[in-house]
């Protein structure tokens, strides 16, 4: 079945930097749009950041512009998020999640988001 | 504005109908997309489009839009129906995804 599966989680410093892997399995990972999205603890969603399935259009969140670069390697089928420059408000649980539909023309990002990881916790703190 | 707005919390009873709904601009010219969470798990897609249920959602669960406001609608409220409701969509100014704040549904 369809499975999406974060890492690279954990506690950092102030100004620190992470990198997010999200492992898929079950599709063709390099037809669908993919996204980061995060909940910080006890807070709603909120959308970070869109790339499109052939990687040629990318999308932030003006929260994390300019620290954070989403990229996939197709022939892995990983998606990545780099976070640089990070900030204790960056404290939140990071999911990766798949569009719902293939090979979309469109260049901007789907709100159908059909297929999430189980999160992968990012602590910022000194 | 690209906001989305939902009421924090809405409580329903057994067996009963409840709407939960999400007012924003964006709203006008696209639908909402509805996503149930339950504690400790992942998001999960119940409404996109005019009003589209992915495979295994029941058809208790319905979409509508009005104007600027788009609306959830379950239909014989269930105890497993208990979770936080969000909804989403797309600033067209931006091309950026908003979230609404979320509604935390309650089965009484």
């Amino acid at each position: 079945q369809e499975e999406l599966v974060e890492s690279g989680g954990g506690a950092v410093q102030p100004g620190g930097s992470l990198r997010l892997s999200c492992a898929a399995s079950g599709f063709s990972f390099s037809n669908y749009g993919m996204d980061w999205v995060r909940q910080a603890p006890g807070k709603g969603l909120e959308w970070l950041a869109f790339i499109r399935y052939d990687g040629t259009k990318k999308y932030y969140a003006d929260s994390v512009k300019g620290r954070f670069t989403i990229s996939r390697d197709n022939s892995k089928n990983t998606l990545f998020l780099q976070m640089n420059s990070l900030r204790a408000e960056d404290t939140a649980v990071y999911y990766c999640a798949k569009e719902l539909d293939s090979l979309r023309f469109f260049d901007w990002p789907s709100p159908h988001m059909d297929v999430w990881g189980k999160g992968t916790t990012v602590i910022v703190s000194s | 504005s690209s906001e989305l707005t939902q009421d924090p919390a809405v409580s329903v009873a057994l067996g009963q109908t409840v709407r939960i709904t999400c007012q924003g601009d964006s709203l006008r010219t696209l639908y909402a997309t509805w996503y149930q969470q339950k504690p400790g798990q992942a998001p999960l897609l119940v409404i996109y489009g005019k009003n589209n249920r992915p495979s295994g959602i029941p058809d208790r669960f319905s979409g509508s839009n009005s104007r600027n406001t788009a609306s959830l609608t379950i239909t014989g409220a269930q105890a497993e129906d208990e979770g936080d409701y969000y909804c989403n969509s797309r600033d067209i100014s931006s091309n950026h995804l908003v979230f609404g704040g979320g509604t935390k549904l309650t089965v009484l």
